[in-house]
């Protein structure tokens, strides 16, 4: 079956922009990751989903982020006021859900976001 | 919160050898450890994945081992290939999960 899939693949924009990332988890996944991975670094953690429950968001860095995830299903990742720094690759990851972090993630292709 | 050190950095094999890559935890109560495989341009894939209930796990040519008292697993490839030239994760969870830095795995034919 498909995989995680994110759009757009790459975003160029200017410092000051906002920007939204996409993240389509499998299909009947109920948990919904987001990670920033700067150039040649590790995985950092964002946010993550789980149902209908109330988000962790203790990885989101600044105010500047948010995310959403409408009807449990399609996610997206907002990035107000982009700031140099903020250039990444930004994953999405799903995983069927009913033991959390305790499950395999499936990862997306990514988003590379270049902030100029 | 969980700590998660990987080691070495960079490792570079000639075809055919062995190649071992370490991690450290801090949380004693982690009780999961998947280890995962990114190639250039594309999000990374799980390889295999132990729990703490298992001291060893293999698959092939991939085999994980976990020692829960000292708070250590590692992964183990052998028979390199050059398609096994990627990076590799380490990761531990509990009540979050948190991944080493990586390790650049590069095999020369």
């Amino acid at each position: 079956g498909a995989g995680v899939s994110q759009s757009p693949s790459n975003k160029v924009t200017e410092k000051g922009k906002d920007v939204e990332l996409r993240c389509d988890p499998i299909s009947g996944h109920t948990a919904l990751y987001w990670y920033r991975q700067s150039l040649g670094q590790g995985l950092e953690f964002l946010i993550y989903f789980q149902g209908n429950s109330a988000p962790d968001k203790s990885g989101l860095p600044s105010d500047r982020f948010s995310a959403e995830r409408t009807g449990g299903s399609v996610s997206t990742l907002t990035i107000q006021r982009t700031q140099q720094e903020d250039s990444a690759v930004y994953l999405c990851a799903s995983s069927w859900g009913p033991q959390g972090y305790q499950e395999t993630q499936y990862f997306g292709p990514g988003t590379r976001l270049l902030v100029l | 919160g969980e700590n998660v050190e990987q080691h070495p950095s960079t490792l570079s094999v000639q075809e055919g050898d062995s190649a071992v890559i370490k991690c450290t935890y801090s949380d004693s109560a982690s009780n999961y450890f998947p280890w995962y495989k990114q190639e250039l341009g594309k999000g990374p894939q799980l390889i295999i994945d132990i729990r703490s209930n298992v001291g060893e796990k293999k698959d092939q040519r991939i085999a994980v081992t976990l020692n829960k008292t000292a708070k250590h697993f590692s992964l183990h490839i052998t028979e390199t290939q050059p398609e096994d030239s990627a990076v590799y994760f380490c990761a531990a969870s509990f009540d979050d999960m948190r991944f080493g830095a990586g390790t650049r795995l590069t095999v020369k034919p």
